[in-house]
């Protein structure tokens, strides 16, 4: 049963234009959600992450919205550039330690 | 980066043989995560640990099995490996319910 689920197995945006990565999840548990980037043969490294106290969390290019009502997080990307090709993972923890994540999404960005 | 150094990098076993990778941490951090990375997956969460000696399950347990003697190692073993434990093995760390940093990964080969 995947808990966390991203849709959208690839994305390709051009060069300057906005990203967006959805994330959806069903355990209503969760209070704590974390977005991550992986280029390949490296481990995942943290991008930004939110609260469940929160709507809204913004770190520069990065903004990460959540829709609780709708299990839902997204992540924007503003502008695109061609270092941000790479694999993004959501995650989600609540209730214990356990970090769950999801599927991940290839993101190419065009120049 | 928490100071996380996975051995070995890369190990090609045969079926049926023990393996074991080492995760070892640097920055006294409470929680430690074993991932595997497999297509069309993302990061599928098979043991984790909240203090030495305390360990438990995650999603995809069968078949491993995990150790911490001491804060800064955590030990998975493969009692008797597959092909279908062929994977890219990542170890995390977290010190409390924050992001988790991730180490390089083990590619595992069974054949």
């Amino acid at each position: 049963d995947q808990q966390v689920k991203q849709n959208s197995p690839s994305l390709s945006v051009q060069e300057g234009r906005i990203s967006i990565l959805n994330c959806d999840y069903t355990n209503s548990m969760f209070d704590y959600f974390l977005w991550y980037k992986k280029y390949p043969a490296e481990g995942p490294t943290f991008l930004i992450s939110i609260s469940s106290i929160k709507d809204k969390n913004e770190d520069g290019r990065f903004t990460v919205f959540l829709n609780k009502s709708a299990k839902h997080l997204s992540l924007h990307i503003v502008p695109s550039q061609p270092g941000d090709s790479a694999v993004y993972f959501c995650a989600a923890s609540g209730g214990n330690e356990k970090l769950t994540f999801g599927t991940g999404t290839r993101l190419t960005i065009i120049p | 980066d928490a100071g996380i150094t996975q051995s070995p990098r890369h190990k090609v076993t045969e079926t049926g043989t023990p393996v074991t990778l080492r995760c070892h941490q640097t920055e006294n951090h409470r929680y430690m995560y074993w991932y595997r990375q497999d297509p069309g997956h993302g990061l599928r969460l098979i043991h984790y640990s909240y203090g030495v000696k305390d360990t438990d399950k995650g999603e995809v347990s069968d078949g491993y099995s995990v150790s911490r003697s001491k804060t800064e190692d955590f030990l998975l073993t493969l009692e008797s490996a597959t092909s279908s434990q062929t994977s890219v093995y990542f170890c995390a760390t977290r010190q409390d319910i924050t992001e988790a940093f991730f180490g390089q990964g083990t590619r595992l080969t069974v054949v």
